[in-house]
């Protein structure tokens, strides 16, 4: 079973401009998570999706950030503008709808904001 | 608001030592309770769970006790090697809508 995939993996941008990332998840899985890894701490969920709804996007900044998943599969996040405090790894992670099971996770994508 | 604390790290082990990680959380109604571990270079992977009070999850000499009483899920394993040295996080998930919470993350060295 192919796990989740996300691209780039690296992304070296200065700041204001913008970045996108992308995340595919495990075939089936119903439920889609960005999360914002900055070095040394914990991931921060930035939104999650069932299907296509978004079921939480407390912690974006969505004057900055958008995500999208389009017919319920993939994901893009995208930064505009981007800021140094940006710098971070960003997850992808999916999950079977129902009782929770665990999140599977991508290797990230690293952003670095110069 | 619900959320995870973790001993601070980094620890450091000698190989075959005994090792515990303590977690302890804050939430409204009765979660699950996960640890996830990313080894140097890797994605996070799930550990192991446990869904409900005095459940133990257990994975690769791993063990974790759900106790309510004292809303902890400690991380233990009796003999590390070096291979275990990752970030270890615990992390709790919201049954109502799967949102899972991290705790900060405990760094893990064991050497030789």
């Amino acid at each position: 079973e192919a796990g989740v995939a996300q691209s780039p993996r690296y992304k070296i941008i200065e700041k204001r401009q913008s970045v996108a990332f992308w995340c595919n998840p495990i075939s089936g899985h119903a439920t889609l998570y960005w999360y914002q890894q900055i070095l040394g701490q914990g991931p921060k969920l930035l939104i999650q999706f069932q299907n296509n709804g978004v079921v939480d996007d407390s912690q974006l900044p969505k004057d900055r950030f958008s995500a999208e998943r389009l017919k319920g599969v993939d994901s893009t996040l995208k930064i505009q503008p981007a800021k140094l405090e940006d710098s971070a790894v960003y997850l992808c992670a999916s999950s079977l709808a129902g009782p929770p099971g665990g999140l599977f996770f991508g290797e990230g994508s690293r952003l670095t904001v110069l | 608001g619900d959320s995870v604390t973790q001993m601070e790290g980094p620890v450091t082990l000698s190989e075959e030592a005994f090792l515990t990680i303590n977690c302890t959380y804050t939430a409204t109604g009765y979660p699950s309770l996960f640890w996830y571990v990313q080894y140097p270079g890797e994605g996070l992977q799930l550990l192991l769970k446990a869904t409900k009070a005095d459940d133990k999850g257990s994975n690769k000499g791993f063990e974790a006790t759900y106790r309510k009483e004292t809303t902890s899920f400690h991380l233990e394993k009796g003999s590390v090697q070096v291979s275990d040295s990752a970030v270890y996080f615990c992390a709790l998930s919201l049954t109502s809508y799967d949102k899972v919470i991290f705790g900060p993350g405990t760094s893990l060295s064991v050497i030789p």
